[in-house]
């Protein structure tokens, strides 16, 4: 069925670098990839989405690459910040009948931000 | 601001106990969902619904039942609730239309005992 992979499963990184996390979907009628951030105890919240007609989009630090022809998205942060510490969610729609679609969900990226 | 409201964030129930879960939103969204959050495993689909009285199962729905019964409220029923029920649970709710992010609640992080 259908599938999202993501990777790392951790990322350690230093105040000022970049991260990049890497997801890749199976179903090639996807059409919609949101990024979710998890800060502990609370639920996900979306932080950024890219639509299938767009090949980046990008929102102040934050930037997601879209690769229809390998399945392929990713999400980049510069400038990290210990703030961004947090378990990353990547998405994929997965159409249903009627014309609905649900979203499948990658096993998440715990990311640590070192100061 | 708005909101997915999950009644407990914390539950602690009881083997073949019945659990009831709920979530409420006030955005006026057609579409709910309840996922579970299990480590390694990520968030995985237990049921949905489109609109009021309407429910579709997702791909986990073995033990579990949901209710719609108005637009802004929607629950998670455990029907007899065991051991590998203990999980958190996440409710979620999105506009009608094929491509908008979900708003998630903060989560009901369930024990069974």
């Amino acid at each position: 069925g259908e599938n999202v992979e993501q990777h790392p499963s951790t990322l350690s990184v230093q105040e000022g670098d970049s991260a990049v996390i890497k997801c890749t979907y199976s179903d090639s009628a996807s059409n919609y990839f949101p990024w979710y951030k998890q800060e502990l105890g609370k639920g996900p919240q979306l932080i950024i989405d890219i639509r299938s007609n767009v090949g980046e989009k990008k929102d102040q630090r934050i930037a997601v690459t879209l690769n229809k022809t390998a399945k392929h998205f990713s999400l980049h942060i510069t400038e990290t910040q210990p703030e961004d510490s947090a378990v990353y969610f990547c998405a994929a729609t997965s159409p249903l009948s009627g014309g609905y679609n649900k979203l499948i969900f990658g096993a998440g990226t715990r990311l640590a931000v070192h100061p | 601001d708005v909101k997915v409201t999950q009644s407990s964030r914390y539950l602690v129930k009881r083997t073949g106990e019945k659990v009831f879960l709920e979530c409420v939103q006030d955005m006026d969204h057609e579409n709910m969902f309840w996922y579970r959050q299990d480590p390694g495993l990520g968030l995985r689909l237990i049921y949905f619904s489109y609109d009021v009285k309407m429910k579709e199962k997702g791909d986990i729905p073995e033990g579990y039942s949901v209710s719609r019964e108005k637009k802004e409220r929607f629950s998670l029923i455990l029907e007899s609730a065991s051991t590998n029920q203990t999980s958190m649970y996440l409710c979620a709710s999105r506009p009608a239309g094929l491509n908008y992010g979900y708003t998630f609640g903060s989560g009901t992080r369930l024990t069974v005992v």
